[in-house]
């Protein structure tokens, strides 16, 4: 079964504009990854936050991570039309083995030029 | 590099036939990971290898569903007696070394597969 919710489940935004979508998760975690996917193609990684890491950067991207309320944040600054796609979430449970993933549902974002 | 590679890239096959994947990971990923992605959905996890043992099957959702590596580099899933529940895409993914924590995953593209 999946670790949690994505919210929104879906996202149409004009480029320029900033896109953000949210994640819960169920357990207590090592990690929380965000992934990107285009249709047809497998997942690329995007970024990673550590369990004791409260914020991170990365390009255009910026996330957040709330261990006491198990959930994160992906905020997508400026967004392209090459942004479209959808986002996941996936934790990295404590104990879980060879840091298999859980993911969540996903959140599809259109980026309208 | 070449990444993960996975074929073939679309399968049909008809109830009750058998069929097989494959993922080629990147050279030298000691881990090795398969999910299963119903359209709309999150990749749900499957099975898990370090290097030739599979250390974690308790995704698979029967025992129709089988997974080896016998050489600790490409792995094979199998399907048998193919269900129409089982279309999905099927997503291999690799990673360097087990054990630590900030490493992401490698995904390839993944197979389509359709039961009719």
């Amino acid at each position: 079964s999946q670790q949690g919710e994505e919210d929104p489940q879906a996202l149409s935004i004009q480029e320029g504009e900033n896109a953000t979508m949210n994640c819960s998760y169920k357990t207590s975690i090592n990690n929380l990854q965000w992934y990107r996917q285009n249709s047809g193609r497998g997942l690329v990684h995007l970024i990673l936050i550590r369990s004791n890491e409260r914020e991170k950067h990365s390009g255009r991207l910026r996330v957040t991570l709330d261990t006491s309320k198990k959930s994160s944040s992906l905020l997508i600054t400026a967004s392209r039309a090459a942004d479209t796609a959808s986002y996941f979430c996936a934790t990295d449970a404590i104990k879980a083995a060879g840091n298999k993933l859980t993911f969540g549902g996903g959140t599809r974002v259109l980026v309208k030029p | 590099g070449a990444g993960v590679s996975q074929s073939p890239r679309y399968k049909v096959a008809k109830r009750g036939q058998d069929v097989a994947l494959r993922c080629d990971p990147i050279s030298g990923h000691v881990s090795l990971f398969w999910y299963q992605q119903a359209l709309g959905q999150g990749p749900e996890f499957l099975t898990y290898f370090q290097n030739e043992a599979q250390l974690d099957k308790s995704g698979l959702p029967s025992d129709r569903f089988f997974a080896e590596r016998p050489e600790g580099s490409v792995s094979t899933l199998k399907i048998q007696r193919t269900q129409q529940e089982d279309s999905a895409v099927y997503l291999c993914a690799s990673s360097p070394r087990p054990g630590t924590d900030d490493q992401p995953q490698h995904f390839g593209d993944g197979t389509r597969l359709s039961i009719l």
